[in-house]
């Protein structure tokens, strides 16, 4: 079975401060994917990075980036010089390939509700 | 990435009736996934439809209760039926684009039942 905990359901801070999202993450596959997705008030859900589970190396773009530490089952965000408009809620997931031909399924963790404050 | 959209984007229902949520992908794929986001929860997935064979469902989810339609590589249906103030939630559909593994998903549609 599979499992994603964000441990944090909500943080709140005040504009341009940094802010690191949790997530861990349970598996019993070798290969998997790890994602993260933004859900503004909109409803949508914007997707922001995959992680391949081979691939260990943190990335960043712009004012994100990502840690993934496989020893730990971590793979956690943080948002460098908080903006207003980065208010919304943060998903972690997890993706695991099915035997039955019924392609991909995501397991998604809890969120993070992020409130950034002027 | 793809551009899914969907419809009707909102709606507000009686209980007992049922409604039926189209999504629609601008390019051919082989897996649309249909979730459940219940308010102020995270995204349950209800559903995997493949093209030319019956829906996928997971544990707790019934053909009965929200059959699916998938007539081409680009259009899927969700139907929610006999529905009752607890399907109040966003029903989101998505793709999976097999040569990046990656699922972009709708807007959602946002269901209220009275």
């Amino acid at each position: 079975a599979q499992k994603v905990t964000q441990a944090q359901t909500e943080i709140s801070v005040v504009e341009k401060e940094d802010v690191t999202l949790d997530c861990v993450y349970e598996t019993r596959d070798t290969t998997y994917y790890l994602f993260w997705y933004k859900q503004p008030p909109s409803g949508e859900l914007v997707f922001l990075i995959r992680r391949n589970s081979f691939d260990e190396q943190n990335e960043i773009s712009g004012r994100y980036s990502w840690n993934f530490q496989k020893s730990t089952s971590s793979f956690n965000f943080t948002i460098t010089a908080s903006q207003v408009v980065d208010s919304a809620v943060y998903f972690c997931a997890l993706s695991a390939t099915r035997n039955n031909n019924a392609g991909n399924m995501l397991t998604f963790g809890g969120g993070t509700r992020l409130m950034v404050k002027p | 990435s793809a551009v899914i959209s969907q419809k009707p984007s909102r709606d507000i229902c009686q209980r007992g009736t049922s409604l039926t949520i189209q999504c629609q992908v601008d390019s051919q794929v082989t897996m649309m996934f249909w979730y459940r986001q219940q308010p102020g929860q995270s995204l349950t997935l209800i559903a995997t439809a493949n093209q030319g064979s019956e829906a996928t469902y997971e544990s707790g989810f019934v053909i009965d209760k929200f059959p699916i339609s998938r007539p081409n590589l680009t259009f899927s249906t969700l139907t929610v039926s006999n529905m009752s103030p607890e399907d109040s939630s966003i029903y989101l559909c998505s793709v999976d684009r097999t040569s990046t593994d990656t699922q972009y998903f709708g807007p959602g549609t946002r269901l209220t039942v009275l």
